[in-house]
């Protein structure tokens, strides 16, 4: 059974740094791109980075280009995302996906449970 | 950048009624490659419809989708009580991946 399990979220203040895991299992993880998808309180979904399956291929949402960066460790598992001049704006709930193989742009069939992350002073 | 704009925002319906969702592109959508997502609160998405017209697996076949370049829509034929959820459709014919509707509610009248 594919299961992606998210971890690291919390209370931040602005400005302030987090770091986001996503621990996967039930699928060969290596053989698979992710993505990061978060959603504000009350709002819609904002698809916000991906990671090629070898981490070749890496892009973000304009909303947080040169403050997130996302990683991943194949031998491990696991998906990253840090975060870095965190802004109020970010406060969401932070899904990590997976689509079908081989799919650089793809549809989303496996969600983790979501990590919330609260941005306030 | 292309921009799905849902309609409408919320969609009053009894159970047993014929939902009809709307999701308009800014632009056409390569290989219409477009999907559907059910989403009840405190919930991850689920994935409904793929590739415009694709049930997911195990989804009923109730839900159904159809369209093609600017133009899209989902069908729920008859609502069943556990049907009344968000619902969001994503664009992926273009780069970079994954955007979204801001989504249509389906509520109990």
């Amino acid at each position: 059974e594919v299961q992606l399990v998210e971890s690291g979220g919390g209370l931040v203040q602005p400005g302030g740094s987090l770091r986001l895991s996503c621990a996967a299992s039930g699928f060969i993880f290596s053989n698979y791109n992710m993505n990061w998808v978060r959603q504000a309180p009350g709002k819609g979904l904002e698809w916000i980075s991906y990671i090629s399956d070898t981490s070749g291929t890496i892009y973000y949402a304009d909303s947080v280009k040169g403050r997130f960066t996302i990683s991943r460790d194949n031998a491990n598992n696991s998906l990253y995302l840090q975060m870095n001049s965190l802004r109020d704006e970010d406060t969401a709930i932070y899904y990590c996906a997976r689509g079908p193989r081989g799919y650089s742009s793809s549809w989303y069939v496996y969600w983790g449970q979501g990590t919330l992350v609260t941005v306030s002073s | 950048e292309i921009v799905l704009t849902q309609s409408p925002g919320t969609l009053s319906l009894s159970p047993g009624e014929r939902a009809t969702l709307s999701c308009r592109a800014s632009q056409s959508v390569s290989y219409s490659y477009l999907a559907w997502y059910q989403q009840k609160p405190g919930l991850a998405p689920r994935l409904l419809i793929y590739g415009a017209s694709r049930r997911a697996t195990g989804i009923p076949d109730r839900f159904s989708g159809s369209g093609s370049g600017t133009d899209f829509t989902l069908t729920i034929s008859r609502l069943e009580p556990e049907d009344f959820a968000v619902y969001y459709c994503q664009q992926y014919g273009s780069s970079p991946p994954g955007t979204f509707g801001q989504g249509t509610k389906v509520e109990i009248k």
